[in-house]
């Protein structure tokens, strides 16, 4: 398949472990985050998004965290499983214009 | 079932030819996005639409030319201009480009064309 993992910073765990994932952005005036989930060779997909008036939001295992004082987000995914082995990527707008990605990080899942 | 299809999964090209890449929704989007990927990379923007017959340059347009004639359809023709064309594209589609009357700004990605030019 696809490989968009070359040279990402690449987070190692066991299954059942949880998994935190960061990302630092760029525009401080960006008030709306994405993340995005790209198994090999797909497109990405929708995890969980959060908007500049909240500093966490909960999905479904996944949990987002803002910190606008440092520009940082984190995804954070409890009992991690294989399937959730992929590239994790943040992506930060204004909201009234384009998606600007992250470099992404690979997670890599052992069972 | 509603979604969007890009076609074909894996194209070769010689160099110097052009080579338009094909993008499709059923999901009645006003917006629509190309993206490139290279291995190590985040998502690059090449070109947008937030409507028909309208669109606009992204951060690397430079040897890259889009129509939006169609609401559903948003093809992306990589010239021979283009100097690395080999990569990874993605396209997109959202509602709308904005958070202007919806609480989500969620893009919907198709599977991808890898394009290999030798």
């Amino acid at each position: 398949g696809e490989s968009v993992g070359l040279h990402l910073p690449t987070l190692s765990v066991q299954e059942g472990d949880n998994s935190i994932i960061n990302c630092a952005y760029s525009n401080s005036a960006s008030d709306y985050f994405i993340w995005y989930k790209q198994e090999s060779g797909k497109g990405p997909q929708f995890i969980i998004d959060i908007r500049s008036n909240m500093d966490k939001r909960q999905g479904q295992r996944v949990t987002v965290l803002l910190n606008k004082t440092v520009k940082h987000l984190s995804l954070q995914i409890a009992a991690t499983q294989p399937g959730d082995s992929a590239v994790y990527f943040c992506a930060e707008t204004t909201g009234y214009s384009t998606l600007t990605f992250g470099k992404g990080t690979m997670l890599l899942v052992s069972p | 079932d509603g979604g969007i299809t890009q076609s074909p999964k894996y194209l070769f090209r010689k160099e110097g030819q052009n080579v338009t890449l094909s993008c499709e929704q059923n999901l009645n989007h006003d917006a629509m996005y190309w993206y490139r990927q290279d291995p190590g990379q985040g998502l690059r923007l090449i070109y947008y639409s937030q409507i028909v017959n309208d669109f606009q340059k992204g951060d690397i347009a430079e040897g890259y030319s889009v129509s939006r004639e169609k609401k559903e359809s948003f093809p992306l023709t990589v010239t021979s201009a283009q100097k690395n064309p080999t990569a990874f594209y993605l396209c997109a589609s959202s509602i709308e480009m904005g958070l202007y009357r919806g609480s989500t700004y969620e893009q919907y990605f198709g599977p991808g064309t890898r394009l290999t030019v030798t």
